[in-house]
């Protein structure tokens, strides 16, 4: 069965860098792409971007560009985010989600930007 | 910027039916935009429910049903359960700046 899991909750500073895993499985990886979303705490759904895993093309929402970085492993069928100059209100659940249709979701990672 | 507005919030009856839009502020919303729909409840990740205009997901409840209505992405529900109490989200795709727009989502109570 297909399945993202993600790595886990993450505690940053201002001012540095996160990466967030999504590991893949019960799927030819390199078939799909991978978007990532985020949700703030109560708020809603917030694209932010998706890479090809078989060119590794990337496509960022324009909000996130110069401060995100999006790749993928194929020999280990894992996407990565990195998110950059972190500020507080970066604070939020950090999901992966497979293309087309992002019909399978990773669990969601945490990252809490405090100071 | 594109907005994407959904309904903040509806409340149906159970067995009842209602019928969440989304629109964009780009104009009318038509199969281009390929309108995908998601589920959110408490605590959970999103569950995928519509995904290009009207096609299902394995998983997706046949009272579950997607189209396009009055220049707006549509999702709606016949024979509303309790269990579809929940946050929607629809997630459009703007092709002239290729980027994918969720709308603010609509809180749905079933009461």
């Amino acid at each position: 069965q297909v399945q993202l899991v993600q790595s886990g909750a993450e505690v940053k500073r201002p001012g540095t860098s996160v990466r967030v895993s999504c590991k893949a499985s019960g799927y030819t990886f390199t078939s799909y792409g991978i978007s990532w979303v985020r949700q703030a705490p109560g708020q809603g759904l917030e694209w932010m971007g998706w890479i090809s895993a078989y060119k590794g093309n990337t496509n960022y929402a324009q909000k996130f560009q110069g401060r995100v970085t999006m790749t993928t492993d194929t020999s280990t069928s894992t996407a990565y985010m990195e998110l950059r100059s972190l500020r507080s209100d970066d604070t939020a659940v950090y999901y992966c989600a497979r293309v087309y249709g992002l019909d399978y979701w990773g669990q969601g990672t945490l990252v809490t930007v405090s100071s | 910027q594109i907005v994407v507005t959904q309904e903040p919030s509806l409340t149906v009856s159970p067995g009842g039916t209602v019928t969440l839009t989304c629109a964009s502020s780009t104009g009318a919303v038509t199969r281009g935009y390929y309108p995908n729909w998601f589920q959110q409840k408490p605590g959970q990740a999103p569950r995928a429910v519509i995904y290009s205009t009207y096609n299902k997901h394995s998983w997706t409840p046949a009272r579950f049903s997607g189209s396009l209505l009055g220049g707006k992405a549509a999702l709606t529900l016949s024979g509303v359960q309790p269990e579809d109490e929940a946050e929607y989200y629809c997630l459009l795709f703007h092709g002239d700046a290729q980027l994918w727009v969720f709308g603010g989502g609509t809180k749905l109570t079933v009461l």
